[in-house]
């Protein structure tokens, strides 16, 4: 099956600073989506994008399916923003999704 | 709008004990259903998906098994768990049809087996 990678695995960022995570997928997928996992558990969407870029607020993400990887960019990191962000993959049908091994991020004043 | 509920929130059960978690979805009919389960520090495990009433499928082996009782009802089961049952477990539900449809979370149920 499809094999999804997140890097780096782990990030500290001082509250202010910018960042970008990156998703690489081993084969074609249907579509992609980002989450954040925040320290409850909750699974937050933040997008869903197939191809091009979407922004929303700090947050924008780029899919660039033909070179099989995914960015996601947070800009201005607020404590907020700690947790755990995952991309996940959807392949064949029924909308299944595979997930990444995840960045953990945390934020610090 | 949609919503899905998953209780309990938190549950304790010991080794060897039977297993009932329930999912259902609101506002819509016909939806895809998932389970998943997330190990700690790990990443999500899709474990079951539903197309529809009666219909599973399953991505892994395991101790666990999925119902499908109504339209909108998911329901993850065990006879007899074992310690390594334990985890956060998570599902989730799509629009069924139309191509690929982003999934949806609750807010999970986390277990723990003693």
């Amino acid at each position: 099956g499809i094999q999804v990678e997140q890097s780096p695995p782990d990030l500290i960022l001082q509250e202010g600073a910018n960042s970008t995570l990156r998703c690489n997928f081993s084969d074609s997928v249907n579509n992609l989506q980002w989450f954040h996992q925040n320290p409850w558990g909750q699974l937050i969407n933040l997008f869903y994008i197939p191809s091009g870029t979407k922004q929303n607020g700090r947050l924008s993400a780029t899919t660039v399916a033909t070179e099989r990887y995914s960015l996601l960019y947070i800009s201005s990191s607020q404590t907020t923003d700690s947790g755990v962000y995952f991309c996940a993959a959807y392949t064949g049908t029924a909308s299944k999704l595979t997930f990444g091994t995840g960045t953990r991020l945390q934020v610090t004043l | 709008s949609q919503t899905i509920h998953q209780w309990p929130a938190t549950l304790v059960q010991p080794v060897g004990s039977p297993l009932s978690l329930e999912c259902t979805v609101e506002g819509t009919s016909n939806p895809n259903l998932y389970w998943y389960r997330q190990a700690a520090g790990r990443g999500l495990q899709l474990l079951f998906y539903s197309v529809g009433i009666g219909q599973i499928s399953s991505e892994v082996p395991q101790n666990l098994s999925a119902s499908r009782p109504q339209d909108r009802q998911f329901i993850l089961s065990s006879k007899k768990l074992l310690l390594s049952d334990s985890g956060f477990y998570l599902c989730a539900w799509s629009v069924r049809g139309g191509g690929i449809q982003p999934q949806h979370f609750g807010d999970g149920t986390r277990l723990s087996i003693l």
